[in-house]
């Protein structure tokens, strides 16, 4: 099956800094989903983005489907901003999400 | 409200007693989909269900049953509860065709002592 590898594990910034995440999956993919969990566990999608570029806010993220990767970038972060960071991927044609291990990422203030 | 409700939140149980976790959605969504979390690791698929007649098997069935008593409702249950089922509990649904966007509800804490 597909496998999924998210780096950094963990990532620690100042307030203010920027970051980037990145995912690599092992196969091709029509569905690429990146999500943010709270720290009381909360599960918020943030992009759908299969392929291409997609921008909300202070977040961005780029999909190369030929090399198979993702980046999740967030720049200014804020305190907010803390929690797990997940890439799930997945073919369509089975419905299912194959979820990446997670970035842990610490904003200090 | 939310979209995606779970209850209970909490829930502390015995091995071998048997557990029912319930979501529901106001979404409108035909998908529902039950995952579980492990400390340190992402989710993994449990059951999915693209309507009320169409279940489906995910990668960590064994242990596991599901109903899908209405659109709006996919229930989980443990019919004997084990200490390596402690997990967190997720339920979650999605539109369909086209984006697949997953919406989640927020989580059931499960404890088998």
């Amino acid at each position: 099956g597909i496998q999924v590898e998210q780096s950094p594990p963990d990532l620690i910034l100042q307030e203010g800094a920027n970051s980037t995440l990145r995912c690599n999956f092992s196969d091709s993919v029509n569905n690429l989903q990146w999500f943010h969990q709270n720290p009381w566990g909360q599960l918020i999608n943030l992009f759908y983005i299969p392929s291409g570029t997609k921008q909300n806010g202070r977040l961005s993220a780029t999909t190369v489907a030929t090399e198979r990767y993702s980046l999740l970038y967030i720049s200014s972060s804020q305190t907010t901003d803390s929690g797990v960071y997940f890439c799930a991927v997945g073919e369509d044609s089975n419905y299912q999400l194959i979820w990446g291990a997670g970035t842990k990422l610490i904003i200090k203030p | 409200d939310a979209d995606v409700t779970q209850t209970p939140r909490n829930r502390i149980t015995k091995t071998g007693k048997r557990i029912m976790l319930e979501c529901s959605q106001t979404k409108g969504h035909d998908r529902m989909y039950w995952y579980r979390q492990d400390p340190g690791l992402g989710l993994r698929l449990i059951y999915y269900s693209f309507d009320v007649k169409d279940i489906n098997k995910g990668e960590i069935s064994d242990g596991y049953s599901v109903s899908r008593q209405a659109q709006a409702k996919f229930s989980l249950s443990l019919e004997s509860a084990i200490p390596n089922q402690t997990a967190l509990y997720f339920c979650a649904t999605s539109a369909g065709q086209g984006v697949n966007t997953q919406y989640f509800g927020p989580g059931t804490r499960l404890t088998v002592l």
